[in-house]
C-alpha cells in the first residue's frame, strides 16, 4: 500500500519563509503532487514533481528527492492569503497512474 | 475556464435515506474521482471512473455506489445513509495518463445524516 506523512501543523509569520515536508511510501512511485485548500474551499493544485530537484512556480516552489523518498514545498514571502492547508499526493503504480493518494494534510497558520 | 459543480453545498438527511450527490465537468475529462473528507484524514477515494459506465472501487467503497452514464457527469449514491457518512464530498476530474497529477475540484457537498 501508499503511505504519505507531513506534519498536522506550521506557523509563520508575514514574510517569512516555510517548508512543509512530505514522506512517502509507494509500491512504484511515479509523482508527487502538491494541493491547497483554504477553508471552505475546494483543493486546488498548485505543483507536481515527477524527477528530482526543484520546481518553481513564482512564489511557492516544490522539490523532489525519489531516492529518499522525500519531497517538500517552500512558500516563499509568505502572506496572509497562504494560511490555507496543504496536501501532498503520490501517483503510483499499485493504484494505476491515474489516481492520487492524498496526504493527511498540513495546516499553515501565517501570522501578522 | 475549467469548472467542476456539485449539486449541493449543504445537504441534511435521515438515517436509511438514499442520497444522490451529483458532479458535472465541463472539461472534456475522462477521469472522474469522488473523495470524503474528514478531518485528520485527509481525502480518501471512495470511486473512481476512467470512462463512462467504467468505476473502480477506491479505498472506501462500502455503502457507496456510483454511476456514471455521460462523460461529464458522474453521481455518487448512498444506498442507505447511515451517521457515519456525515462528512464533506468532493468530486474531482481530470485528464487521463500523463496530465492525471492534475485533478480539478468541485467546491464539495456538506452531507449531515441525523
Amino acid at each position: 500500500g501508499q503511505s504519505l506523512e507531513q506534519p498536522s501543523e506550521v506557523t509563520a509569520v508575514e514574510g517569512a519563509i516555510v517548508q512543509i515536508n512530505c514522506t512517502y511510501q509507494t509500491s512504484g512511485f511515479y509523482g508527487l503532487s502538491w494541493y491547497q485548500q483554504h477553508d471552505g474551499g475546494a483543493p486546488t493544485f498548485l505543483s507536481y514533481n515527477a524527477l528530482d530537484g526543484l520546481e518553481e512556480t513564482g512564489r511557492f516552489s516544490s522539490f523532489l528527492s525519489r531516492s529518499d523518498s522525500y519531497g517538500y514545498l517552500l512558500l516563499q514571502e509568505l502572506q496572509m492569503k497562504d494560511s490555507a492547508s496543504y496536501f501532498c499526493a503520490v501517483r503510483d503504480r499499485g493504484t494505476g497512474f491515474q489516481k492520487l493518494v492524498f496526504g493527511t494534510g498540513t495546516r499553515l497558520l501565517v501570522s501578522p | 475556464d475549467v469548472k467542476v459543480t456539485q449539486s449541493s453545498r449543504y445537504l441534511v438527511k435521515r438515517t436509511g435515506e438514499k442520497v444522490f450527490l451529483e458532479c458535472v465537468q465541463d472539461m472534456d475529462h475522462e477521469n472522474m474521482f469522488w473523495y470524503r473528507q474528514d478531518p485528520g484524514l485527509g481525502l480518501r477515494l471512495i470511486y473512481f471512473s476512467y470512462d463512462v459506465k467504467m468505476k473502480e472501487k477506491g479505498d472506501i467503497p462500502e455503502g457507496y455506489s456510483v454511476s456514471r452514464e455521460k462523460k461529464e457527469r458522474f453521481s455518487l449514491i448512498l444506498e442507505s445513509a447511515s451517521t457515519n457518512q456525515t462528512s464533506m464530498y468532493l468530486c474531482a476530474s481530470s485528464y487521463p495518463s500523463g496530465q492525471a497529477y492534475e485533478q480539478y475540484f468541485g467546491p464539495g457537498t456538506r452531507l449531515t445524516v441525523t
